[in-house]
């Protein structure tokens, strides 16, 4: 059974930068077919995309994140990890690692359980 | 375009049938698939594409798509049905994931 884990610091000064891993258990990231990618909810409020990569291919970015956000892949640990810079108290959310198909059908079909970021001094 | 449109709430009565639609102009090229999200839980898919269901969510859920709107319907609900819904699918562009601003359903 697939299982995502997302880890990080639950707290973030403004200004600093967010950094979460995911960690992938019970399969591989460089599997094909699938897109591996971050999704936040700000409390009370709905999901947003982050962004999302394909192992070796493509990686593509929510464009009202872009300019301050980077994904990066390491398959050794079957690891994903998020660093949002310049981060704001807009930024305090729940973040989530997920897994998705990026076909005629975008379905997101494994989640993470989800790590809590307040960004406050 | 961007965004999928979703009514903010609804609500159904126990073993009744209830319909959430989610409206977009890149569902005419793309399919939407829907997740459910209880209180405090990650989302879990529910439908998928041309009506797909993934293993263990009950046959009252059902999905299809009628030029830009795509409808999660819930055929006689429970009341563990209660739980905020969101669709999503890619934009016009196809490179991006969009969410929908999520359908909030109480079973009264």
């Amino acid at each position: 059974q697939l299982r995502l884990q997302e880890s990080g610091p639950g707290l973030v000064q403004p200004s600093e930068t967010l950094s979460l891993t995911c960690t992938v258990s019970g399969g591989s990231i460089s599997s094909s077919n699938y897109y591996w990618g971050w999704i936040r909810q700000p409390p009370g409020k709905g999901l947003e995309w982050i962004g999302s990569f394909y192992y070796l291919a493509s990686t593509y970015y929510n464009p009202s994140l872009k300019s301050r956000v980077t994904i990066s892949v390491d398959t050794s640990k079957n690891q994903f990890s998020l660093k949002l810079t310049s981060v704001t108290a807009a930024d305090t959310a729940v973040y989530y690692c997920a897994r998705h198909w990026f076909t005629a059908v975008t379905h997101i079909d494994y989640w993470g359980q989800g790590t809590l970021v307040t960004v406050s001094s | 375009s961007s965004e999928l449109t979703q009514d903010p709430a609804v609500s159904v009565a126990l073993g009744q049938t209830v319909r959430i639609t989610c409206q977009g102009d890149s569902l005419r090229t793309y399919y939407a698939s829907w997740s459910q999200q209880k209180p405090g839980q990650a989302p879990m898919l529910v439908i998928y594409g041309n009506n797909g269901r993934p293993s263990g969510i009950p046959d009252r859920f059902s999905g299809s798509t009628s030029g830009n709107t795509a409808s999660l319907t819930i055929t006689g609900a429970q009341a563990e049905d209660e739980a905020d819904y969101y669709c999503n699918s890619r934009d016009s562009s196809g490179n991006h994931l969009i969410f929908g601003g999520g359908t909030k359903v109480t079973v009264l």
